[in-house]
């Protein structure tokens, strides 16, 4: 099954952008729907957005993320990113990737998470 | 309205039944899928397709819908059980969405 791995913890400041990655070890991402999902510290699961291989790579995003949120693709190192600029202290969070079979799957796979601090 | 509703906290005798609903008017297209999260933990997925089991997920979870309501059923709740559960489903757009979440204290 497949497994998803996320990069590192991150720090930034107010204003500040943060890019945080995802990869499918053993599987071609570009072929896998990815979606972003973040906790903010007490609070709900937030959906952020998705990429549906399916659709010709469409990406789709949360209404309230549109504008800040960016997904990326880059196929040479089988990475996915998730980039959320003008950060604030509402940013600061856990951000999962997760991964369903196709679209309107359920999301039956999930990263181990980044936590995002954004902190002055 | 695109919104999913649950309710904020349910509580259940140990080995008594309970049951986790979710409303919203993308029910009436689209299953629901429950995830279940504990502290500290990603969520993990416990239900979906109305009433389909993941593997390794207990027998005492069931799922149902009917209109625009979502139900996750835990018959015989264990201490295990205790724990935050969302329900997550689709738009007419495409979007994903998921409710606000379920406490649920097993007593």
């Amino acid at each position: 099954q497949v497994q998803l791995v996320q990069s590192r913890a991150e720090v930034k400041k107010p204003g500040a952008s943060v890019k945080v990655s995802c990869q499918a070890p053993g599987y071609i991402l570009s072929e896998l729907t990815i979606h972003w999902v973040r906790q903010a510290p007490g609070k709900g699961l937030e959906w952020m957005g998705g990429f549906d291989p399916e659709e010709g790579g469409e990406i789709v995003y949360s209404q309230k993320f549109q504008g800040r949120f960016t997904m990326t693709e880059d196929t040479s190192t089988d990475t996915q990113y998730m980039e959320l600029s003008s950060l604030r202290s509402g940013d600061t969070a856990m951000y999962w990737c997760a991964t369903g079979h196709n679209w309107d799957d359920p999301f039956d796979v999930w990263g181990p998470g980044t936590l995002v601090t954004v902190a002055a | 309205s695109s919104d999913l509703t649950q309710d904020p906290a349910v509580s259940v005798a140990l080995g008594q039944t309970v049951t986790i609903t979710c409303q919203g008017d993308s029910l009436r297209s689209y299953f629901a899928s429950w995830f279940q999260q504990k502290p500290g933990h990603a969520p993990k997925l416990v239900m979906y397709d109305e009433n389909s089991r993941p593997s390794g997920i207990p027998i005492r979870f069931s799922g149902s819908s009917s209109g625009d309501t979502a139900s996750l059923t835990i018959a015989g709740a264990q201490a295990d059980d205790e724990a935050d559960y969302y329900c997550n489903s689709r738009d007419n757009s495409g979007r994903h969405l998921f409710g606000g979440g379920t406490k649920l204290t097993v007593l």
